[in-house]
């Protein structure tokens, strides 16, 4: 059973339009992350969370403001949809952010597209 | 600022050869090195990462060693198989908040 869940799978957008992209983790973990994934581009880091506080912004546009309603969950709300926000959008987690060498778990992703 | 290098975008190989695929990286510190397996259609998971000692971490017939004075951690297989075909990312800790920079990534695509 995965251990985080992303919803949606697929997402298809119009330009202008606002999103939520769901992500839930039942691994026990007390950080999670956000990670983008577009063509020709490595995995981008986006937003750490600890304890349900942002610990690291990486993200210029204010377009993109994570939510976390519980430790366990960090949804991603985007606005004002642009083409080229379109990319696979990553959750992830680790036991802490405080150690350098944390392993991070993913999630499968959600692949959205803004038409 | 902190960046990881892979030269290669693609290697392509035939089953039973040795496999090794690039990265090097540039940063201010000592940090951790990681390299994460993406299969296609599937999430990216830990590989295996560096240790703070000179250990030479191994996972799956894969290894790669720490070289701090050529700041490198090529991966490595004696031997490959079809089912190491995947998107390969190295990846360094950028700092205590769980932040990791990835390198572009190397597909390694393994024939019969």
């Amino acid at each position: 059973d995965p251990k985080i869940i992303q919803k949606p799978k697929y997402l298809v957008a119009v330009t202008g339009s606002e999103k939520i992209l769901i992500c839930e983790q039942y691994l026990g973990h007390n950080a999670m992350y956000w990670y983008r994934q577009s063509a020709k581009k490595p995995l981008e880091f986006m937003f750490s969370y600890s304890y349900q506080k942002l610990m690291d912004n990486q993200t210029a546009s204010s377009r993109f403001q994570p939510q976390s309603s519980k430790k366990n969950h960090l949804d991603l709300q985007i606005t004002a949809l642009k083409p080229d926000d379109s990319a696979t959008y990553f959750c992830a987690s680790s036991q802490t952010n405080w150690a350098s060498a944390e392993t991070l778990y993913f999630g499968s992703g959600t692949r959205l597209t803004v038409l | 600022g902190d960046s990881v290098t892979q030269t290669e975008g693609l290697v392509t190989l035939t089953e039973g050869l040795p496999v090794m695929l690039n990265c090097t990286y540039q940063s201010t510190y000592s940090p951790f090195l990681f390299w994460y397996v993406q299969h296609l259609n599937e999430a990216p998971k830990l590989l295996l990462k560096s240790f703070t000692d000179n250990k030479r971490p191994e996972h799956q017939g894969f290894h790669a060693t720490l070289h701090k004075s050529s700041s490198s951690f090529h991966l490595q297989k004696s031997s490959a198989q079809l089912s190491d075909s995947a998107l390969y990312y190295c990846a360094l800790s950028g700092g205590n908040t769980g932040k990791l920079i990835f390198g572009l990534g190397t597909t390694l695509q393994v024939q019969p």
